[in-house]
């Protein structure tokens, strides 16, 4: 079974540019989710999705930030324009609901974007 | 609202060594808690859960108790070995059915050096 896989690995851009991360999640995973890790400090929360409904985004920065799911399968995160304090390693994780019992996450290796 | 601390790292120490990796929380209510691993290359991981006070998690070696009386859940392991070279982040999650939403600490990088 394919686990989460995130594209691109590595991003570099300039300041006030455009990148689209995106995530294919484990076939059959409702639950969707992107954090974020800032210059090796603790990983965030961003937002989740459960299938293509928006569940929780309190964790987006702002609104620079876009995610969307089409069709409850992948993901894409868009950051437009792109600001320095951007750069990090963008995860995507997600999780099969199993009878409301709290379940595991599973994590993709990540996405880091360099903003120059 | 919910917090973890976890220990700074970078931590070095020589194969065969016992390891403790300190943890600590704040959290409404009865959280989940976990640790998570990232080897290098990789996505993270998870390493060991424990959902209620008192429970021990354990895989690979590596223990940590849910401590409710001193809100930790400190990872340990009696003999490390240079395959556990890695980044170690402890996270807790709310009570919310269905939703993983984690809080993570800032992560501990550990180096066994042979």
């Amino acid at each position: 079974e394919a686990g989460v896989t995130q594209f691109p690995s590595h991003s570099v851009i300039e300041k006030g540019q455009t990148v689209t991360l995106r995530c294919d999640p484990i076939s059959g995973h409702d639950n969707l989710y992107w954090y974020r890790r800032v210059m090796g400090k603790e990983i965030k929360f961003l937002l989740h999705f459960v299938k293509e409904s928006k569940q929780d985004e309190s964790g987006m920065p702002n609104n620079r930030f876009l995610a969307e799911r089409t069709g409850g399968t992948y993901s894409t995160l868009k950051v437009q324009p792109a600001e320095l304090e951007d750069s990090g390693v963008y995860f995507c994780a997600s999780s099969q609901v199993r009878g409301g019992i709290t379940g595991e996450l599973f994590f993709g290796e990540g996405s880091r974007l360099t903003v120059l | 609202g919910n917090s973890v601390t976890q220990m700074e790292g970078p931590v070095t120490l020589s194969e065969e060594a016992f390891l403790t990796i300190n943890c600590t929380y704040t959290a409404t209510g009865y959280p989940s808690l976990f640790w998570y691993v990232q080897y290098p290359g990789e996505g993270l991981q998870l390493l060991l859960k424990a959902t209620k006070a008192d429970d021990k998690g354990s895989n690979k070696g590596f223990e940590a108790t849910y401590r409710k009386e001193t809100t930790s859940f400190h990872l340990e392991k009696g003999s490390v070995q240079v395959s556990d070279s890695a980044v170690y982040f402890c996270a807790l999650s709310g009570v919310n059915f269905g939703n993983e939403k984690l809080t993570f600490g800032t992560g501990t990088r550990l180096t066994i050096i042979p």
